[in-house]
């Protein structure tokens, strides 16, 4: 079964700077989705990235990037300028297509200002 | 939000009884899920459907049956609450085109069982 492994709970970082969340997974498969969810206080899941295996260019929306690195089975997320609106529970998650979602445990950012 | 709505939003049960939370989308999507949120588990897929009354497990599906007797409505109930149900149940559908294929989530119903 595939599993999905965000190693940091938490993680804080200063207002403007950037900061990478860290996410692990394991498949024996080559064909393969992947996603960044932010879950702000209001509790509502938001996708923030979508990155489809077979591709080799890293996704990219706005101020978040994903560092995809295939062979080793990580997916991180680099948040540029980060913004007090970006302080939330972020999840990793796996899935062939978007069929039944495998996610990791969370990683919750703080933004300090 | 994908008209995606969730009923109710917060309830609380005794153990024992049974529960049926509700999904509701608006835009016609064949494939909908139910998960579930607990504090260090991320979301855990329930059950999942693929259209009118075809429906499948998931990982955590023990305790818990759904029915879709309609494009816009999956139903998830608990026959027998427990405690061990207390959650955040979240709903989603599958949205996309094949180069945006995604989940899109509800709002979530806050579950407490006593």
């Amino acid at each position: 079964a595939q599993t999905v492994t965000q190693s940091q709970p938490e993680m804080s970082v200063q207002e403007a700077e950037t900061v990478t969340l860290s996410c692990t997974y394991d498949t024996s498969e080559s064909d393969y989705y992947l996603f960044w969810y932010k879950q702000p206080p209001s509790r509502q899941m938001i996708l923030v990235i979508r990155q489809e295996a077979y591709k080799q260019q890293n996704a990219t929306e706005n101020r978040f990037s994903v560092n995809f690195q295939k062979a080793a089975k990580s997916f991180s997320l680099k948040i540029s300028d980060s913004q007090l609106g970006d302080a939330a529970m972020y999840f990793c998650a796996y899935g062939r297509g978007a069929q039944k979602l495998v996610f990791g445990q969370g990683t919750r950012l703080t933004i300090n200002p | 939000d994908a008209g995606i709505t969730q009923s109710p939003r917060h309830k609380v049960t005794e153990t024992g009884t049974p529960v049926t939370l509700r999904c509701h989308q608006t835009e016609n999507h064949r494939y909908m899920y139910w998960y579930r949120q607990d504090p260090g588990h991320g979301l855990r897929l329930i059950h999942y459907s693929y259209g009118v009354k075809d429906t499948d497990k998931g990982e955590v599906s023990d305790g818990y049956s759904v029915s879709r007797s309609k494009t816009e409505d999956f139903l998830l109930t608990l026959e027998s609450a427990t405690s061990s149900q207390t959650s955040v149940y979240f709903c989603a559908i599958r949205a996309g085109t094949a180069s945006t294929d995604t989940q899109y989530f509800g709002p979530g119903t806050r579950l407490t069982v006593l």
